[in-house]
């Protein structure tokens, strides 16, 4: 059975730090990975999407890296700032389903 | 049309109701999902639609009755529900399923609480 892993449970940093934010999985065989943001009270956004064939995705500030041999993604956000405070969620895809992590809650200090 | 709308965003319901929660999207995806998530909790699958067809049932119990009556629309009836069965439901879709494209989108859920 796949177990997804995310710590810190919580993370406060002052704004302009760069973030790295961890994710380890226990089954390598998987099709996808996903990053995903959620408001307090709010629906999933997805951040990135990661293929089991790529090594790393980028979009704005934020970089998503995925080694599948050692079942670890990382999620680095350049530059934070007080609106990134969320919790933000790793997703493993395989057969049809995402195996979520507890997410890791981030606070970004102005 | 990139999102995907669910309705009622609140709902309150006792436990002799019966009510539907309602999910929408036009992107043309063939695979919609609903998951039910916990306070503090990740969200949890409960069914997948793939071509309208229930493809997976996480042993749902027969309480939660999911239909997709068109490519475009997924729907959960709900009766008999227990007060543990508050928590914010939210249904998700993506372009095919299997597969590495597989990307999820979710919409902003709706918060059910059961009295």
């Amino acid at each position: 059975k796949q177990e997804v892993t995310q710590i810190p449970a919580a993370l406060s940093v002052p704004e302009g730090e760069n973030l790295v934010l961890n994710c380890s999985f226990t089954d390598s065989a998987i099709y996808n990975l996903q990053w995903f943001r959620q408001d307090p009270g709010k629906g999933l956004t997805s951040l990135l999407l990661i293929q089991s064939s790529q090594r790393e995705q980028t979009s704005g500030r934020l970089n998503a890296s995925l080694d599948k041999s050692s079942g670890r993604s990382t999620l680095y956000i350049a530059a934070s700032q007080p609106g990134d405070s969320a919790t933000y969620l790793c997703a493993v895809g395989a057969n049809s389903k995402l195996t979520f992590g507890k997410g890791i809650t981030l606070s970004v200090r102005p | 049309d990139t999102e995907v709308t669910q309705t009622p965003k609140h709902l309150v319901m006792g436990m002799t109701n019966k009510k539907s929660l309602k999910c929408e999207q036009h992107m043309g995806h063939r695979a919609m999902y609903w998951y039910k998530q916990k306070a503090k909790k990740p969200p949890e699958l409960m069914f997948v639609y793939s071509y309208e067809k229930l493809s997976i049932n996480e042993s749902v119990p027969s309480r939660f009755s999911p239909e997709c009556p068109n490519s475009s629309l997924l729907n959960l009836h709900l009766h008999a529900l227990q007060p543990e069965d508050s928590a914010l439901y939210l249904c998700a879709s993506s372009l095919v399923t299997p597969s590495s494209y597989n990307e999820q989108f979710f919409g902003p859920g709706t918060r059910l609480t059961v009295l």
